[in-house]
C-alpha cells in the first residue's frame, strides 16, 4: 500500500522562503509529483521527481531522495496568493497515483 | 484550462437519490482518476481506469461504480445517497509517465 505523511499546517510570512516536507511509503515507485490547490478549486500540477535531486522552476523547487523516501516543496519569496494548500503525490505500482493529506499553507503580510 | 471536462459542475440531490457524474478526459489520456474531497479533507483516491479496464481501486464505496466507455470518458455512480457523500468530486486524467491533470469537480450536495 501506499502511506504519504505531509505537515496540516504552515505559516510563513511574505518575502520569505518556506520549506514543506513529504515522507512516503510505497509499494513501487514511479515518480513523485506536488500539486497546488487554492479552496474549492481543481490542484494543478507544480513539480515532478523521478530521481534523486532538486529540480528548480522559477520561485518553487522540489527534492527527492529516493532512498530515504523523502520529499520537499521550496517555495521562495513569498507572495499572499501562494496561500493555498499543496498536495504531495506517489505515483506507485500500476501507475496509480496517491494523495498525501495536504499542507495548508497561510502566508502572511 | 487543463483539458479535462467534468459535468455538472453543481449537484443537489436528496438522500437516496443516485447520480452519475461524467468526465472526458484529456484527448489521448487512456487513464481516468477519480477522487473525493470532503470540506477541508485530502484528496481520497477512489478509483483508476485505463484504457477502458479498471486499474486500481481505493477506499470506494459498495453503493459507488465507475466507468471508463471505449470513447475514454468515464462515468462515477453513486447510489443511494447519505449526507456524508456530500463531497467535491474530481477526475484527473494522464498520459502515461506523465503528470495528472485535473478537471474543475463536481460539487455534490446532498441534503
Amino acid at each position: 500500500g501506499q502511506n504519504i505523511d505531509q505537515p496540516t499546517e504552515m505559516t510563513a510570512t511574505e518575502g520569505a522562503i518556506v520549506q514543506i516536507n513529504c515522507t512516503y511509503q510505497t509499494s513501487g515507485f514511479n515518480g513523485l509529483f506536488w500539486y497546488q490547490q487554492h479552496a474549492g478549486e481543481a490542484p494543478t500540477f507544480l513539480s515532478y521527481n523521478v530521481l534523486d535531486g532538486l529540480e528548480e522552476k522559477g520561485r518553487f523547487s522540489s527534492f527527492l531522495s529516493r532512498s530515504k523516501g523523502y520529499s520537499y516543496l521550496l517555495l521562495k519569496e513569498l507572495q499572499m496568493k501562494d496561500s493555498a494548500s499543496y498536495l504531495c503525490a506517489v505515483r506507485g505500482a500500476g501507475n496509480m497515483l496517491t494523495f498525501g493529506g495536504g499542507t495548508r499553507l497561510m502566508v502572511k503580510p | 484550462d487543463s483539458g479535462v471536462t467534468q459535468t455538472p459542475k453543481h449537484l443537489i440531490t436528496a438522500t437516496g437519490q443516485r447520480v452519475t457524474l461524467r468526465c472526458s478526459p484529456r484527448s489521448g489520456d487512456l487513464s481516468v482518476y477519480w477522487y473525493q474531497q470532503s470540506l477541508d479533507q485530502g484528496l481520497q483516491f477512489l478509483i483508476q481506469y485505463y484504457n477502458g479496464e479498471e486499474r486500481a481501486k481505493g477506499n470506494i464505496l459498495e453503493r459507488f461504480s465507475a466507468q471508463q466507455f471505449p470513447d475514454l470518458h468515464s462515468e462515477l455512480n453513486l447510489s443511494s445517497l447519505e449526507l456524508g457523500d456530500s463531497a467535491l468530486y474530481f477526475c484527473a486524467s494522464q498520459a502515461t509517465n506523465t503528470e495528472a491533470f485535473f478537471g474543475q469537480g463536481t460539487r455534490l450536495t446532498v441534503v
